[in-house]
């Protein structure tokens, strides 16, 4: 079966700029999940989708992320207005059954704000 | 904050067993441990999890404590391709709004050497 799929695998903008990042899981895979490192900290959980409904939006940083998972399918992470602290690599994931048997993560973003 | 303590770093030979251990005193009744790691750039990769049995799979073996306050991770036989961050964590899979999350911690970062 495909992986999880993001895209795009690197992306450079400027600071005030907005950026969107997307993920396509596993196909069949209710739950979907968003994650990031940014530099020199560990890797932090934003949020987590089940279908289309957030079911935990806990690690979100700001209103300046907004996520979405039209028809819960593929879901977009959009910043705006990007900031420097947002520099850093964002991972998505999906899994059945909320990850019982663990996740399958993604190969990243590494997003560049200059 | 992460629930387990892990060295941070550790050395293994090429075809030995890599043992990692993780400390999680204080782990609750419905939490189950999880091991995933992350090689080079790539998305954390699952591994194994278990909630008070030992497990293994084709990639590793995990021993827990009869107290489940520590367990080991075992790659039986390690090669070059193992070297990797291996992040220890505990997850409870069910209850609440945050079921799904995982909270990583700095790992351990295991290297294999020929």
């Amino acid at each position: 079966e495909a992986g999880v799929t993001q895209f795009p695998s690197h992306s450079v903008i400027e600071k005030g700029q907005t950026v969107t990042l997307r993920c396509d899981p596993i196909s069949g895979h209710d739950n979907l999940y968003w994650y990031r490192r940014v530099m020199g900290k560990e890797i932090k959980f934003l949020l987590h989708f089940v279908k289309e409904s957030k079911q935990d939006e806990s690690g979100m940083p700001n209103n300046r992320f907004l996520a979405e998972r039209t028809g819960g399918t593929y879901s977009t992470l959009k910043v705006q207005p990007a900031e420097l602290e947002d520099s850093g690599v964002y991972f998505c994931a999906s899994s059945q059954w909320g990850g019982v048997n663990g996740y399958t993560f993604g190969s990243g973003t590494r997003l560049t704000v200059v | 904050d992460a629930k387990t303590t892990q060295p941070p770093s550790m050395d293994c030979a090429e075809g030995r067993a890599a043992n990692l251990p993780c400390n999680h005193s204080t782990i609750s009744g419905n939490e189950y441990v999880y091991w995933y790691r992350q090689i080079h750039s790539q998305g954390p990769q699952y591994i194994i999890h278990g909630l008070k049995n030992n497990e293994t799979n084709e990639m590793a073996s995990l021993i827990i404590t009869e107290d489940r306050k520590s367990s080991t991770l075992i790659l039986p036989h390690a090669t070059l391709r193992d070297t990797a961050v291996y992040y220890c964590i505990v997850r409870a899979n069910a209850g609440g709004t945050s079921y799904g999350k995982l909270t990583f911690g700095q790992g351990t970062i295991l290297t294999v050497h020929p």
